[in-house]
């Protein structure tokens, strides 16, 4: 079992601010990390899946970063919007394992 | 429609008996995956799968059986429920180093 651990757990915004979190991981062993987007009462969604140090990806308003040496990675909402409401999920892949660990998310809500 | 299904969407159980949770995927997917959801913990694993006919324990494996005889299917069985397995179950499916795709879950209620 690996710890992934994400902070803050949970945050408010007020609409048109941007915000960040953090996702953490083991250092050693890293093969890929995974972030998703998950909405109250459906089922996760992949954002990105970044595997190489300083790796950065974008989809329209939101983009992560990746540093692998010491194990971080940070995910930013530019602008707010009430639709960007849900939890975010990181996941960590270990290389010589088959599946991800998953941290226990960072619950936004976007205030209009 | 091309997806990963899971059935049934919700199940009452007794304390005791055996319920079976159903995942299938149309992708041809080579991974699959079991988690459950719970608060606090997120998502955690259960058993997942990287082919046909092989599968590996996850993070809480315990009171938990699958089997994936096809590519499609990998079920999931509670050969004795518990109220401790009250949970949300998620299955997904992915291609090797991909994203993973969930299904939309399956509440459980053991009584």
């Amino acid at each position: 079992i690996l710890n992934v651990e994400q902070s803050p757990q949970s945050l408010h915004v007020q609409e048109g601010d941007s915000t960040n979190f953090t996702c953490s991981f083991p250092s050693s062993n890293f093969y890929a990390l995974h972030w998703y987007r998950w909405e109250t009462a459906k089922s996760p969604e992949a954002l990105f899946v970044m595997t190489l140090n300083g790796d950065e990806k974008k989809k329209g308003r939101i983009s992560a970063t990746l540093n692998t040496k010491e194990g971080y990675s940070y995910l930013y909402i530019k602008g707010s919007q009430p639709e960007d409401s849900a939890t975010y999920l990181c996941a960590f892949f270990a290389k010589r394992a088959n599946n991800l660990f998953f941290g226990t998310g960072t619950r936004l809500t976007v205030i209009p | 429609d091309a997806g990963i299904t899971q059935s049934p969407r919700y199940k009452i159980t007794e304390t005791g008996r055996q319920v079976t949770l159903m995942c299938h995927q149309t992708w041809s997917h080579s991974y699959m995956f079991w988690y459950r959801q719970d608060l606090g913990h997120g998502l955690r694993l259960i058993y997942y799968s990287a082919a046909a006919d092989i599968t590996d324990k996850g993070e809480v494996p315990d009171g938990y059986v699958v089997s994936r005889s096809k590519t499609e299917n990998f079920p999931l069985t509670l050969e004795s429920a518990t109220r401790s397995q009250t949970s949300v179950y998620f299955c997904a499916s992915s291609p090797p180093n991909s994203p993973l795709h969930f299904g939309n879950g399956t509440r459980l209620t053991v009584t």
